[in-house]
């Protein structure tokens, strides 16, 4: 059984540009969560997706927004690039949105 | 912002030695979870522990939960090289704004020498 799939694995943008990071789940899972890791700040949710729907949102500026497609794979772009977005990106898949979640490997974003 | 604290926050033990993890968080939790890290990848899930349970076992681990206390233990019995990783908390609120969110703790990192 497939793993939870994040691409690209590193990516390093300039400051003011903007980036699409995607994130395949398990076969089956419906909900995908994205959550951003820094040193400083620790893990972060940044949002949920279920269904195609947006369910529940983290304290992060609009400049990080989502979508997810009806096979169930998900983006996630953020605009308007600062140094302080760089960071390891996880996404994480369960069936539901509760209990238990499978984690990506994670893209890890520089910001130049 | 950080549900709540682990401790220690880092710990160095000697193969075959037990390692425990403690983990306090703030508000009500339908479940709490822990997860592993090695060096900076993608986590890997333990273990749940829903908030009616008190105790649970997998393997070498076992979590304990203190809902009055808010607090939860991880205990990695006979301890291997590579067991050496990151642990972190995490909590599911209860709640239908819960959905898709773990609220994690800083991590412990876990150093076991062979």
């Amino acid at each position: 059984k497939a793993g939870v799939t994040q691409t690209p694995r590193y990516l390093i943008k300039t400051r003011g540009q903007q980036v699409t990071l995607s994130c395949s789940p398990i076969s089956g899972h419906r909900s995908v969560s994205w959550y951003q890791q820094t040193p400083g700040q620790g893990l972060q949710f940044l949002f949920e997706y279920f269904s195609e729907t947006q369910r529940n949102k983290g304290n992060f500026p609009g400049r990080f927004s989502g979508r997810q497609f009806s096979n169930s794979r998900s983006e996630m772009n953020v605009s308007t690039l600062e140094l302080g977005d760089s960071a390891l990106y996880l996404c994480a898949s369960s069936p539901e949105g509760q209990d238990g979640y499978t984690f990506g490997s994670g893209t890890r974003l520089t910001v130049v | 912002s950080q549900q709540g604290e682990e401790d220690p926050q880092a710990l160095s033990i000697q193969e075959g030695e037990n390692a425990t993890m403690n983990c306090s968080y703030k508000t009500s939790i339908n479940n709490l979870q822990w997860y592993r890290q090695n060096s900076g990848r993608g986590l890997v899930h333990l273990i749940l522990i829903r908030s009616n349970e008190r105790e649970k076992h997998s393997g070498r681990l076992r979590v304990t939960l203190d809902t009055s206390k808010k607090s939860s233990s991880l205990l990695i019995t006979a301890s291997r090289a590579a067991d050496t990783a990151s642990y972190f908390c995490a909590t599911a609120a209860r709640g239908g704004t819960s959905y898709g969110k773990l609220t994690f703790g800083q991590g412990t990192i876990l150093t076991v020498h062979p």
